[in-house]
């Protein structure tokens, strides 16, 4: 059971938009930045967003994250059938003094 | 360009030690904290350890407190996991992965390829 809750599975048509959902608690997303990592399967997972909201160099603008209390979001706007992958969010947990990673959410695009 | 190389996995019987190493080029290492990551066959990413870009802290996931230690050598480069008293539940893939801030917690922004760990006898 992981510390941050994800939905296993998410999916949409391609061009629309998708949102993920990572919820935590006060020692994690309430008091932390929230990060996300689209990962495919045998190769290197990539960060998609840090401090809760912010992009790489690299990443496109379909991809936004948002922050509310111990909630996190991630969006996907124009849904492409390249953005199949799972995704994770992430948080620095105060109690456990570590990083705590959510289950993960396959998303496939139908 | 950022690389990270790790090595070091393969098979090991229950009970016995692997010392992983990620080779780090493409930025001033010392700089930036350093992390490893799992991923178990069928599982979602696990947060290991991470160590601080001065090596001086350290942080483990509960799990494997008392059995691995993460170092660094900065003078190399290079990071290490040394795992001791493995058990099968630590079977996985093994990512080198680098903060983007001195510091744990702020994003792991490059990755490894991942090397496999496998435990059984």
């Amino acid at each position: 059971q992981s510390v941050l809750t994800q939905p296993p599975s998410a999916s949409g048509t391609p061009g629309r938009r998708v949102t993920i959902s990572c919820s935590g608690s006060n020692s994690n997303i309430g008091g932390n930045t929230v990060d996300w990592y689209q990962h495919l399967p045998g190769t290197a997972p990539k960060l998609l967003i840090y401090r809760n909201n912010q992009r790489p160099s690299g990443v496109p603008d379909r991809f936004s994250g948002s922050k509310s209390g111990t909630s996190a979001s991630l969006a996907i706007s124009g849904l492409q059938s390249e953005d199949e992958a799972d995704f994770y969010c992430a948080a620095w947990d105060d109690n456990l003094n570590g990083v705590v990673f959510g289950g993960g959410t396959k998303l496939t695009v139908l | 360009e950022v690389q990270l190389l790790e090595s070091g996995g393969g098979l090991v019987q229950p009970g016995g030690s692997l010392r992983l190493s990620c080779a780090a080029s493409g930025f001033h290492f010392s700089s930036f904290a350093m992390t490893w990551v799992r991923q178990a066959p069928g599982k979602g990413l696990e947060w290991v350890s991470a160590i601080m870009g001065s090596g001086g802290t350290k942080y483990y996931v509960e799990s494997v407190k008392g059995r691995f230690t993460i170092s660094r050598d900065n003078t190399k480069n290079t990071v290490h996991l040394q795992m001791n008293s493995l058990r099968a539940d630590d079977t996985a893939v093994y990512y080198c992965a680098k903060d983007r801030i001195a510091v744990a917690g702020g994003g792991l922004d490059y990755w490894g390829q991942g090397t496999l760990v496998t435990v059984s006898s």
